[in-house]
Order: C-alpha cells, then sequence, then structure tokens
C-alpha cells in the first residue's frame, strides 16, 4: 500500500517563483526521498533525508522532514519551466521496500 | 556507470493474450531489482520486487507473475491479461538501500 500522500496534487506557477509541496506519511519511516518524473519517462532522485535529519538542500531543492507530524516539503527556488514534472516523496522503513506518494503535478508558465 | 534497461516502451495487447515485459541493469552486481505499475496520473504501486535470484516478494495478489532467472534480468509476466492490466510499469534498481534507479518504463494497453 502507498504510504505516502503529497498536496497538492496540481500547482500552477510562473517562472521566478517558488514551489512548496508536502508530502505526508502515516507510518514511522528510515529515510524519505524525493523524486521527479517528466511526463512518460521514469523516474529520477532527487534527495534523501534521513529520520534523523531535519533540513537538507541540493541546489536549489530545499527538504524539510518532520517526523512529529509525518510530513516533509520539498521546495524548489526561483522555478523554471524545465522544473515542469511530477514530483513524488517516496519512503522506506529500513528495509527493501519504497513506498511512493500520489505525486504533485508542477507546471512551471515561462 | 550503471544504467537500466526497459522493453518495449510501448506495447498493446488484446484481453487474454500473454505479458512479458523485461528489464535488465548493466554495472552493479546483486542488486535489488523492483516492478511498479503507475495507473494514469496516480502514484506508484510495488508489484514485485527481488533481492536475488529466484528469490521474489509479491506486494499484492494480482494477475500478474515475476522471475528473476539471472542476477540483472527481471521478468514481469502474465498468462491472459486483463483490462485492468493496463497501465504504465515501470522497473527499477537500487543496492544497500540506496535511492532507486528507474528504467523508462512500458506503456502497456489492452484492448
Amino acid at each position: 500500500s502507498q504510504q505516502g500522500e503529497e498536496d497538492p496534487q496540481a500547482l500552477s506557477i510562473q517562472e521566478g517563483e517558488n514551489a512548496t509541496m508536502n508530502c505526508s506519511y502515516k507510518t514511522s519511516i528510515n529515510n524519505l526521498q524525493w523524486y521527479r518524473q517528466n511526463s512518460g519517462r521514469g523516474l529520477v532522485h532527487l534527495i534523501l533525508i534521513r529520520s534523523n535529519e531535519r533540513e537538507k538542500h541540493s541546489g536549489r531543492l530545499r527538504v524539510t522532514l518532520d517526523t512529529s507530524k509525518k510530513s516533509s516539503s520539498l521546495l524548489i527556488t526561483a522555478s523554471r519551466a524545465a522544473d515542469t514534472a511530477s514530483y513524488f516523496c517516496a519512503t522506506d522503513k529500513g528495509g527493501n521496500q519504497f513506498y511512493f506518494g500520489t505525486g504533485t503535478s508542477l507546471t512551471v508558465i515561462p | 556507470s550503471q544504467t537500466i534497461h526497459q522493453w518495449p516502451a510501448t506495447l498493446v495487447q488484446p484481453v487474454g493474450s500473454p505479458l512479458s515485459l523485461e528489464c535488465t541493469v548493466e554495472g552493479t552486481s546483486n542488486p535489488n531489482l523492483y516492478w511498479y505499475r503507475q495507473a494514469a496520473g496516480r502514484g506508484l504501486q510495488l508489484l514485485f520486487y527481488s533481492v536475488g535470484i529466484g528469490q521474489i516478494s509479491s506486494e499484492v495478489p494480482q494477475n500478474l507473475s515475476a522471475s528473476r532467472p539471472q542476477d540483472r534480468q527481471f521478468i514481469l509476466s502474465s498468462k491472459k491479461l486483463l483490462l485492468s492490466d493496463s497501465g504504465f510499469y515501470l522497473c527499477a534498481w537500487s543496492v544497500n538501500r540506496q535511492p532507486q534507479h528507474f528504467g523508462d518504463g512500458t506503456r502497456l494497453s489492452i484492448l
């Protein structure tokens, strides 16, 4: 069963604005990851945050994790048209299985 | 460098026909392998994963089966396809619980 759930389901912003999407999950996790999927393609890993971390940065990406609220957020700063894609969170409990959320569809308008 | 190949990219099959989707990984040994299905506009549903040759774990009961005849080969099969088997099928690999690497998927349409 899927453990993560992203919101909003869809987000449309102007180029240069920041985009924030959220992920909530149901049970304790070991790691939380964010992936990106261009239309009709496979997923590409963006960033991983461990359960003992609260914030992580990678380029224009900033991820936060609040284990007490069982939630994470992905912030993309200074968005570009090329950031248009679907974004998924995925959690694991330390085993070999990964559980993906339902995704946020981001549209960046040039 | 590691690569993952998944084919075919698209497939149109009649109801009741068999299915075989193949996924191969290069450049890594003893990977964990995964099959996911993604319905249109939805998230990924884990179907099967494998930690070694001949070792298959199924996440949900369904009309599909998986096999791993070689270390870097993962096959998704069905003897008789149903309309509900339509979707986007993704293969992925990972090692040591590191992030997953995905193939480009197979879009399966059942008529």
